[in-house]
């Protein structure tokens, strides 16, 4: 099936420091991907929409200036934390559409911890 | 997309089926039924989906009932491998993003 590679897998980094998570589709070309956030214990959250080529649509209440998210290629999307906190830490979660099918594909997530 | 409704936790003793249900009773003609399971600490893993007829796949078998406001999932042999939270969703086309509920949590047990 098709491969959505998500890196990193986790991440350790100092309170105010940001973090940038890659999101490839390795062998399909992807217009749309999307991410989620996941906090311990609770289910997927959709945070924004990633559109190659356009301004990414974010869910409510999710800052887009603090999560910056560019789809400069139908490959590759990238999801930005900036200046992180604490409660920034999460599970992060993209996926991606295969055009060949009705199947949305997921990376296998970053934990980020923000110390 | 419509709502979906499953129960929050099942058991089931490895070799035997799982047989997770879903209700979605305000499911729409054109809406699809997904199915993914999520493993602790990895991403979501797409299982099966159908529209209408009863789907098999490597995975699992899905059954949607005449009305299609419930389907259940079937793993035929369960193994420890399969414990995860299974998540059933309702919606449009894949050119959306799945919305997820509260899951199922499956236990395996020897």
């Amino acid at each position: 099936g098709a491969v959505v590679s998500q890196h990193p897998s986790w991440v350790i980094c100092k309170s105010g420091t940001s973090v940038k998570i890659e999101c490839r589709s390795l062998d399909f070309q992807a217009t749309t991907m999307f991410w989620y956030r996941q906090f311990p214990k609770q289910s997927l959250m959709l945070m924004a929409t990633s559109n190659e080529g356009s301004k990414a649509t974010y869910e409510q209440g999710v800052e887009k200036d603090k999560f910056l998210i560019n789809h400069a290629s139908l490959t590759l999307s990238t999801l930005t934390v900036t200046s992180a906190h604490p409660e920034d830490s999460s599970f992060y979660i993209c996926s991606a559409r295969d055009p060949r099918g009705e199947k949305l594909f997921f990376g296998s997530g970053t934990q980020l911890s923000v110390l | 997309d419509a709502k979906t409704t499953q129960p929050p936790s099942m058991d089931c003793a490895e070799g035997r089926a799982a047989n997770l249900p879903c209700n979605h009773s305000t499911i729409s003609g054109n809406e699809y039924v997904y199915w993914y399971r999520q493993i602790h600490s990895q991403g979501p893993q797409y299982i099966i989906h159908g529209l209408k007829n009863n789907e098999t796949n490597e995975m699992a078998s899905l059954i949607i009932t005449e009305d299609r406001k419930s389907s259940t999932l079937i793993l035929p042999h369960a193994t420890l491998r399969d414990t995860a939270v299974y998540y059933c969703i309702v919606k449009l086309d894949s050119g959306y993003a799945l919305n997820f509920g509260k899951g199922t949590s499956l236990l395996v047990t020897p």
